[in-house]
């Protein structure tokens, strides 16, 4: 069966520091991924999607960055954390872009 | 393109009512439609789904939705809720030819003793 692991669970890390979050992916081959971004109170936020390795879509132009070195693995980066960047990160992966997505355990990430 | 309304950022039911979460969306294309669940802090887990056969789909934890195409909607009922229920509710719609799922903001349900 799939699973999908993401890590750090929590991180707390100060403003314009850089930021990793892995996102790994069991159980499948060539998956559709995407990060997603949870701020308190309010809905999911699409960041960034991936159809295969080295492509990349974005969604909304930040201060963050993916990277999809392997199959199936996909990075969240930043160089320099603002406080907006905190919130829940969440990974999802899908066997086709139009069907259902399931989701990692997520990132709670708070920049102070 | 498609979109998701969901009528209601908090509704509050009492143990053994009835649970009725709404959405609407809007696709230009025959839509696929899921309903997803969030405890607090953790990721989504998939409710159920509808890709375009029986309008009436059942999903786990006793929650079921039905595919109105006249109405555009895609409702999530449970008969009778229980205090597990208790969690934040996403629709989503996609379709063919779509890279990606498109969610609403989501449903903060309460249950009440």
């Amino acid at each position: 069966s799939q699973t999908i692991h993401q890590w750090p669970a929590t991180l707390v890390q100060p403003v314009g520091s850089p930021l990793s979050l892995e996102c790994t992916v069991e159980g499948t081959s060539n998956p559709n991924l995407y990060w997603y971004r949870q701020a308190a109170g309010r809905g999911l936020q699409l960041l960034f999607y991936s159809v295969g390795i080295g492509q990349i879509s974005s969604e909304v132009p930040q201060n963050l960055s993916a990277s999809r070195p392997q199959d199936r693995q996909f990075i969240l980066s930043s160089k320099k954390l603002l406080l907006s960047d905190s919130g829940f990160y969440l990974c999802a992966w899908s066997n086709r872009p139009n069907y259902e997505q399931y989701f990692g355990p997520g990132t709670r990430l708070t920049v102070t | 393109a498609q979109s998701v309304t969901q009528l209601g950022s908090h509704v509050s039911v009492s143990e053994g009512a009835l649970v009725l979460l709404r959405c609407n969306y809007s696709s230009s294309v025959p839509p696929y439609l899921f309903w997803y669940v969030q405890y607090p802090n953790q990721g989504l887990q998939l409710l159920l789904k509808y890709t375009s056969a029986a309008t009436l789909v059942k999903g786990i934890n006793g929650f079921e939705a039905e595919f109105k195409k006249s109405e555009t909607s895609f409702h999530l009922t449970k008969p009778s809720a229980h205090m597990s229920d208790a969690a934040e509710y996403f629709c989503a719609v996609s379709g063919e030819g779509a890279q990606k799922l498109v969610f609403g903001q989501g449903t903060r349900l309460t249950i009440n003793p």
